[in-house]
């Protein structure tokens, strides 16, 4: 049981090339959140999907785009990476169910900065 | 406008020291509070969640309480050990039609000393 996994860790771009972020859980988790974390701020939610086939835009989502193809896993993609998306994302997973607090679990985070 | 502000930014103690973080929070409807560790290149990692009618939740040596009145939350570290150094998140979730929002704190960063 892997939890939540992000490929890759680390990645550097270049303003206007592309690049897809991996996340996968193994936890069968409805919910999924793609976040963003930059120096002295709190998270921000970019993008998030209630369930496989769905998503929708939090916060800040100026920049990227998602897809939930598969219920495991939720990619982030930056069609033209500029400075301003250097930051760590992180995305997480949480579960439905009855009582529950929505917990939500994260992954390791990948750093991206683009140059 | 929803918010949650921490404090202080940092703090550095010695091993074997307490310690105590605050959160105050403008976040309404008000659902629960959580408090998340997050050791540095790593992902958070809840350490309690508390809903409106709980005042106190201890998770081993760590201890937050919540006053749901005056809006404040505090996170309590007993016997402090070196890998306690991290930042500790306040997370607020607001719950609108049927949907939970999470409101993030900048954090706070601990740095315990030898």
């Amino acid at each position: 049981n892997a939890g939540v996994t992000q490929t890759p860790k680390f990645r550097v771009l270049k303003t206007g090339q592309s690049m897809t972020l991996l996340c996968a859980q193994d936890m069968n988790h409805e919910y999924m959140y793609w976040y963003r974390q930059d120096p002295g701020m709190g998270l921000r939610l970019i993008h998030y999907s209630v369930g496989e086939g769905t998503t929708a835009k939090g916060e800040v989502p100026d920049g990227y785009n998602v897809s939930r193809l598969k219920k495991q896993n939720f990619l982030l993609g930056l069609e033209s990476a500029a400075p301003s998306q250097t930051s760590v994302y992180f995305c997480a997973s949480r579960g439905v169910g009855a009582g529950g607090y929505n917990e939500q679990f994260f992954g390791p985070g990948t750093r991206l900065t683009v140059l | 406008k929803n918010q949650v502000e921490q404090s202080p930014q940092s703090l550095i103690i010695l091993e074997g020291k307490n310690c105590t973080l605050q959160c105050n929070y403008t976040v309404s409807p008000f659902s629960n509070l959580r408090w998340y560790k997050q050791d540095t290149g790593r992902g958070p990692v809840s350490l309690t969640i508390m809903t409106f009618s709980e005042n106190t939740k201890s998770n081993g040596r760590y201890t937050a309480t919540l006053d749901a009145d005056t809006k404040q939350s505090s996170l309590h570290i007993t016997a402090s050990q070196l890998s306690d150094s991290a930042s500790y998140i306040c997370v607020v979730s607001a719950r609108n039609s049927g949907y939970s929002t999470l409101i993030f704190g900048k954090g706070t960063k601990l740095s315990v000393k030898p």
